[in-house]
């Protein structure tokens, strides 16, 4: 199986400031044949169901503001929130969907400073 | 619009057994995986079981043998029937689409997921 570990647990940011979260995956979940990272990014705030911020590492979803960006391959990652807004205040959680059984890290919680 | 209604939860003895429903609309449902994910109260989110369009399953240690995923094309639905339910099990399960990047048609990350069902199991 692999492994998805995130850091931090949780985040304090000022409003306005950066947020920066790691994931780290035991095994590379990048594609030789298409050159890409099966690693997708999820915002997840209470009583609601996580949603796709960003796939194929580095790629936004239709919608997601581009204060959030992600980067990184292989096995080690960043999603960045560039500029931390009052509504980005979530569980942030990185996932793999290279291969089954598909996993998840564990979450960063961000809140505000 | 495209939506996931999940439904079947509820509260259920160790040992019990449940199934789980998952209506789809506003999508092609045949073009798409789809998905398994729960989440235990103030916990991470786990993957628990994929079907493939073409009716191939996929299981996690944790509930292979247990539960059974399968999908009703004709019915736009999704199922999960869960057997053998410990307190381990108890969740909210989300039924989640698997994405296809529309500008190669590669599967992608699950990218619509409904509101979830709660899963209680408790004597």
């Amino acid at each position: 199986d692999i492994v998805m570990t995130q850091s931090p647990d949780s985040l304090a940011v000022s409003l306005g400031e950066r947020a920066t979260i790691n994931c780290r995956s035991s095994q590379s979940v990048l594609f030789s044949s298409n050159n890409k990272n099966y690693l997708g990014w999820y915002q997840q705030k209470p009583g609601q169901p996580p949603k796709l911020l960003i796939y194929w590492a580095s790629t936004r979803e239709s919608g997601v503001p581009d204060r959030f960006s992600g980067s990184g391959s292989g096995t080690d990652f960043t999603l960045t929130i560039s500029s931390l807004q009052a509504e980005d205040v979530a569980v942030y959680y990185c996932h793999q969907y290279y291969s089954t059984p598909l996993t998840f890290g564990g979450g960063t919680k961000v809140e505000i400073k | 619009d495209v939506q996931l209604v999940e439904s079947g939860g509820g509260l259920v003895q160790p040992g019990g057994s449940l199934r789980l429903s998952c209506a789809a609309s506003g999508f092609t449902f045949t073009s798409h995986d789809m998905h398994w994910v729960r989440q235990g109260k103030g916990k991470g989110l786990e993957w628990v079981s994929a079907i493939g369009a073409a009716g191939d399953t996929f299981y996690s240690g944790s509930v292979k043998g247990r539960f059974t995923i399968s999908r009703e094309n004709a019915r736009n639905s999704l199922y999960l029937q869960m057997n053998s339910l410990s307190a381990g099990d108890t969740a909210v399960y989300y039924c989640a689409r698997q994405g296809v990047d529309p500008r190669d048609g590669q599967f992608n990350a699950m990218d619509v997921w409904g509101l979830g069902t709660t899963v209680i199991v408790s004597s």
